[in-house]
């Protein structure tokens, strides 16, 4: 059965650093890109960001309101997938979710399995 | 970067209704599209994939179709599990993004 998992969030206080993380199993890690998403109390969700598999080169990407302060990065020998915040800022509070990036051409990502989420809380 | 619009932002049916959301891309994605359906407090749920491709495991209620930048999701034989906030999703390049969901009321 597939599953992944966040951890790491929790209160943060504003400009601080947070890092994520995103545990899987019942796949192998490594063949398969991980997404992250965001979505703000009451909000619709947000991409806002992908790391790729190393068979398509391990690059990542951003969305444009987070490129800067956000970096996704991966350790497929312990089967961990990170994304790290700095400078946050209430704006960030949130519910994290990392899924595994599905795809067949390696430039075209939807999301198959999800997280179940980390609630992210930025306040003094 | 490339919007996606939902409409519409509500709706309420009843069971055994059939329902159409619609969701317009601001470029052609051609058919990168998925769709989600997310209950309260959970993860979304893939649904569809590459604009009409069903994924394993859901019901043949729920089917997708367009192209370009107009598709629809529809759910025939509406079910009460059916409630929760759907979102579009297109991934035709980066940055990816999200519609502003559609929440369904059964």
């Amino acid at each position: 059965e597939v599953q992944l998992e966040e951890f790491g969030g929790g209160l943060v206080e504003p400009g601080r650093s947070l890092r994520l993380s995103c545990t899987a199993s019942g796949f192998t890690f490594g063949d398969y890109a991980v997404s992250w998403f965001r979505q703000a109390p009451g909000k619709g969700l947000e991409w806002v960001g992908l790391i790729r598999s190393r068979i398509f080169g391990g690059a990542p990407e951003y969305a444009a309101s987070v490129k800067g302060r956000f970096t996704v990065s991966r350790d497929d020998s312990r089967g961990l997938a990170h994304l790290e915040i700095n400078s946050l800022k209430s704006d960030d509070t949130a519910v994290y979710y990392c899924s595994r990036g599905q795809t067949v051409t390696g430039a075209k990502y939807f999301s198959d399995y999800w997280g179940q989420g980390a609630l992210v809380t930025v306040s003094s | 970067d490339i919007q996606m619009t939902q409409s519409p932002s509500s709706l309420s049916a009843f069971v055994g209704d059939r329902v159409t959301v619609t969701c317009r891309a601001s470029q052609t994605i051609s058919t990168w599209l998925a769709w989600y359906q997310q209950k309260p407090g959970k993860a979304p749920k893939l649904l569809i994939y590459r604009a009409s491709s069903l994924e394993s495991g859901v019901p043949s209620r729920f089917s997708g179709s367009g192209s370009g930048t107009e598709f629809t999701l529809n759910i025939n034989n509406l079910q009460p599990d059916d409630f929760g906030t759907y979102y579009c999703q297109h991934y035709n390049s980066f940055p990816m993004s999200l519609g502003q969901g559609t929440r369904l009321e059964i």
